[in-house]
């Protein structure tokens, strides 16, 4: 069974600052995705990985992956309010688009 | 493209009662994938389609659950008769299954239907 651990679960932090949130999964994908979700919306598509070794930005985030680690991190850069939100990692079970199975979700405050 | 679209996006109902919340995916994609978000257990898979054939539905908690897609542009998911353990967000999204330009296979979520049984 594939299990997808995400930490942390909350964090707190304050506008500026770096941080990184980490995604284990337990077997092996080559397919790794970051959605965000703002309360009560939807899931936002953020970054797709899928290959060892990819790197992905889009403003102050970036995603990476280490399929040989089982390890996906994405670490935010001089942090915003606006980027306050649940952040998910979910990994693809299979060879193709067989259904994701999700993290817990970090949730994500950032205070001014 | 409208995106994925679910409706409705709240329903409240009694107990034992039937639900039946309703899916349009993006128009081209082959891959259709329910899912329901709770505080207890967040994301799970509930059933998947391949151009209209469901291919995994495994994560169907009971028989009560049933999930069709009678052609490619909708999807339904029936409960019957509705629990109030059935509570939750429940998440349409669809996807082409094939990497596009970008090299990408995400799957592009629906806005949910919070469902409340009372």
């Amino acid at each position: 069974e594939l299990k997808v651990e995400q930490n942390p679960l909350f964090l707190s932090m304050q506008e500026g600052k770096n941080y990184t949130i980490y995604c284990n999964y337990s077997t092996t994908s080559d397919r790794l995705y970051w959605y965000r979700q703002d309360p009560g919306k939807s899931l936002e598509s953020l970054f797709v990985l899928l290959s060892n070794g990819a790197v992905k930005q889009e403003g102050r985030l970036m995603a990476s992956l280490d399929t040989k680690a089982r390890l996906s991190t994405l670490h935010i850069t001089a942090a915003v309010h606006d980027l306050s939100a649940t952040y998910f990692c979910a990994v693809d079970g299979g060879g193709g688009a067989d259904g994701l199975t999700f993290g817990k979700g970090t949730h994500l405050i950032i205070q001014p | 493209d409208a995106g994925v679209i679910q409706s409705p996006r709240h329903e409240v109902t009694e107990m034992g009662q039937e639900v039946t919340l309703r899916c349009k995916p993006i128009s081209g994609h082959d891959y259709l994938f329910w899912y329901r978000q709770t505080m207890m257990r967040g994301l799970e898979l509930l059933i998947y389609f391949n151009n209209n054939v469901p291919i995994d539905d495994s994560g169907m908690p009971e028989d009560r659950f049933s999930a069709k897609m009678p052609n490619a542009s909708f999807s339904t998911l029936k409960i019957q008769p509705s629990e109030p353990r059935d509570s939750a967000v429940y998440f349409c999204a669809s996807s082409s299954g094939r990497p596009n330009r970008k090299g990408n296979t995400e799957a592009f979520f629906g806005q949910g239907t919070r469902l409340t049984v009372v």
